[in-house]
């Protein structure tokens, strides 16, 4: 079976810009959740989706989007980008989102970096 | 909210030796779930072991175990038996059991534990 597979795997982008992240998670699973990770702020959440709708969103500004499709897969987009933007992102998937113990499986993450 | 604090950024331990990583957390809830996962340098995050908050006995998978508190809201995990491939950042991480509800994690700010051969 497939884990999650995050792409790109790398990007670099200049400020202003605006970037897309593509998620896909594990078969069968509907529930996907976004981290991002910095050195400074550690892990903190972005938001989550089960079922093609935000079920919850973390205290970042609106210039951080993101969606589901049908099929599971999600993406996340940062309008005008700044600096401070650049880190590490992780996607997360789940089997069922109804809060049981299954754990949440994360890709390898897209790694953005803002010249 | 809830917070979950790694007082420890650093750890080392030779190789087939014992180690503990200690993580607290706060939270008003009475029913969570609670995990470690481990990101060696290769990024991605690889769950370690995780545990029931109605769960009164300690969960172990293999050479790696965990001492819950939860009276004192305290989560240590135990690695019996240190490998080179142990090497890796390792997360303390928090979840509401809300049946239906989100499931979001909240992190602890991760240890590094290097292992020397």
């Amino acid at each position: 079976k497939a884990g999650v597979t995050q792409t790109p795997r790398y990007l670099i982008k200049t400020r202003g810009q605006q970037v897309t992240l593509s998620c896909s998670p594990i078969s069968g699973h509907r529930s996907v959740s976004w981290y991002q990770q910095t050195p400074g702020q550690g892990l903190q959440f972005l938001f989550e989706y089960f079922s093609e709708t935000q079920r919850n969103k973390g205290n970042f500004p609106g210039r951080f989007s993101g969606r589901q499709f049908s099929n599971s897969r999600s993406e996340m987009n940062v309008s005008t980008l700044e600096l401070g933007d650049s880190a590490l992102y992780l996607c997360a998937s789940s089997l069922e989102g109804t809060g049981s113990n299954q754990p949440q499986h994360f890709g390898d993450g897209t790694r953005l970096s803002i010249l | 909210a809830q917070t979950v604090t790694q007082s420890q950024p650093e750890m080392s331990v030779q190789e087939a030796e014992t180690v503990t990583l200690s993580c607290t957390y706060d939270t008003s809830e009475s029913d969570y779930y609670l995990f470690w996962y481990k990101q060696p340098p290769s990024r991605q995050m690889i769950l370690v072991i995780r545990q029931e908050a109605y769960k009164q006995q300690n969960a172990t998978e293999n050479r790696f175990s965990v001492n819950f508190q939860k009276a004192a809201k305290s989560f240590s995990l135990k690695i019996s038996d240190s490998q080179l491939g142990d090497a890796a950042m390792y997360f303390c991480a928090y979840r509401s059991a809300n049946w239906g509800g989100s499931e979001k994690l909240v992190f602890g700010k991760g240890m590094k534990l290097t292992v020397n051969p």
